[in-house]
């Protein structure tokens, strides 16, 4: 089985600033198969990434994703007051399994 | 737009079986992978398995003894079972439906949840 392991756990940064989470694999990930999302608090989590870089619908482009092999990034360049919440990355194997890495928490400073 | 509710008991006992169900509105459930993926309080996601239109399934290997998904095209809806239930289990419980394509392998559209509680 494929472990994500997710960096920071907490981010604290200002509306304005730019945020750079990390999602590391233990196994090296197919491109097609790295996914990011968002859940705010009592919410189901929202698709934002797929792909590794695509983004979902309605997702606004100071979202973006990169990365290859078993290192991933979710950027998001300039933060909204909306955008702190959860973020988790997550992945599919061939078994079929589909792993999710334990989240980042990013909170307003 | 496509909706998806998930409905069951929210309280279940200890060794008895958990059954929710997910109800697609607004769009069909042929063409597409449906999942059920759970997180308990104040933690993590956990896939436990999907489901094809046709019917075939897959299964987390850590669930798979006590996990059952089935579909009724002819309702759009699909259903979880997870027998022998302890307080482990206690979660919410999401369905959710995969993309198409690339994305097939995320879960592009969520239900808002149930929480399932194990307590006798």
């Amino acid at each position: 089985e494929i472990v994500l392991t997710q960096s920071p756990g907490t981010l604290s940064l200002s509306p304005g600033e730019r945020a750079t989470l990390s999602c590391r694999a233990s196994q090296s990930v197919s491109s097609s198969y790295l996914a990011w999302y968002q859940q705010k608090g009592g919410q189901a989590p929202r698709l934002l990434i797929y792909g590794v870089s695509s983004r979902a619908t309605g997702i606004p482009d100071r979202f973006s994703g990169s990365g290859s092999g078993t290192d991933f990034t979710l950027t998001i360049s300039r933060l909204e007051p909306e955008d702190f919440a959860v973020y988790y990355c997550q992945q599919f194997a061939s078994s079929p399994m589909y792993t999710f890495g334990q989240g980042t928490k990013l909170e307003i400073k | 737009q496509v909706q998806l509710q998930e409905s069951g008991p929210g309280l279940v006992k200890p060794s008895e079986t958990l059954s929710l169900r997910c109800t697609v509105s607004g769009g069909s459930i042929s063409s597409y992978y449906w999942s059920w993926i759970r997180q308990p309080p104040g933690k993590g996601l956990e896939w436990i398995g999907h489901i094809y239109h046709s019917g075939s399934t897959s299964y987390n290997p850590s669930l798979k003894s006590r996990v059952t998904i089935s579909v009724d095209t002819s309702k759009n809806q699909f259903s979880l079972n997870l027998s022998s239930v302890t307080a482990q289990d206690t979660a919410v419980y999401y369905c959710a439906r995969h993309g198409h394509g690339s994305g097939a392998f995320s879960f592009e559209l969520w239900g808002p949840g149930t929480l399932v509680t194990v307590s006798s």
